[in-house]
């Protein structure tokens, strides 16, 4: 069955490293993105990409990077710049048809805790 | 402002009432989503709408472009329809999500 695989699903970090989240998916999907979701609050947009090797800030790019090298894979890494990266991070994925993006397909998420 | 507002925040309801959450935003979108998130946090995509009506089982979908308006109706509501249920607009191109914050919906037996 075709999807987006996001693992881990819970994650521990010390307080000062860079952590990897990783995002693959089997959809052959062009476009991929990474929102992240706080308590009480709406998903908000860190990154995304429409092709290989190209990303585009979304609305929180601050302390965190991505990389597109491959089609199926879109990691993200939430770097020691990032103030509060503790959070859930869902990646998600669409594909362009009809010269439009259609429905965004969302892995189960990773759940970061900085400690 | 946010936005992409959503209303109720929360809902509790019993077995077998009809649902209505409602979105509001106020930007130009080139389609609007209903998203479901179960508590383990994985989302599912209901409906994605650019206009008029969509309707799958129980659920049915509605925007009205004019009036920068979306609701999501569920019939004959049941415990397993208990979720968080985001709208969330696409403003153009690739760009990503705007999400609104979610309506807690719990269905009681």
């Amino acid at each position: 069955d075709g999807g987006i695989t996001q693992s881990p699903k819970y994650l521990f970090r010390k307080e000062g490293q860079n952590v990897t989240l990783s995002c693959e998916q089997n959809l052959n999907h062009d476009a991929m993105y990474w929102y992240r979701q706080d308590p009480g609050q709406g998903l908000r947009l860190i990154y995304y990409s429409q092709i290989v090797n190209d990303f585009q800030k979304g609305d929180i790019a601050e302390g965190y990077s991505v990389s597109r090298e491959k089609k199926e894979s879109f990691p993200l890494t939430v770097t020691s710049a990032q103030k509060n990266p503790t959070a859930f991070y869902l990646c998600a994925s669409s594909i362009m048809s009809r010269g439009m993006l259609q429905p965004q397909h969302f892995g189960d998420g990773t759940r970061l805790s900085i400690l | 402002k946010n936005e992409v507002e959503q209303s109720p925040q929360n809902l509790t309801a019993q077995e077998g009432e009809f649902i209505t959450i409602n979105c509001s935003y106020s930007v130009g979108i080139s389609a609007l989503h209903w998203l479901q998130q179960h508590p383990g946090g994985g989302i599912v995509s209901l409906f994605m709408l650019s206009s008029g009506k969509k309707k799958h089982g129980r659920l049915i979908a509605t925007i009205n472009i004019q009036e920068k308006h979306s609701s999501l109706h569920i019939t004959a509501s049941h415990p397993r329809d208990s979720a968080v249920y985001i709208c969330a607009v696409r403003r153009g191109g690739a760009d990503g999500l705007t999400f609104g914050k979610g309506t807690h919906l719990i269905i009681q037996p």
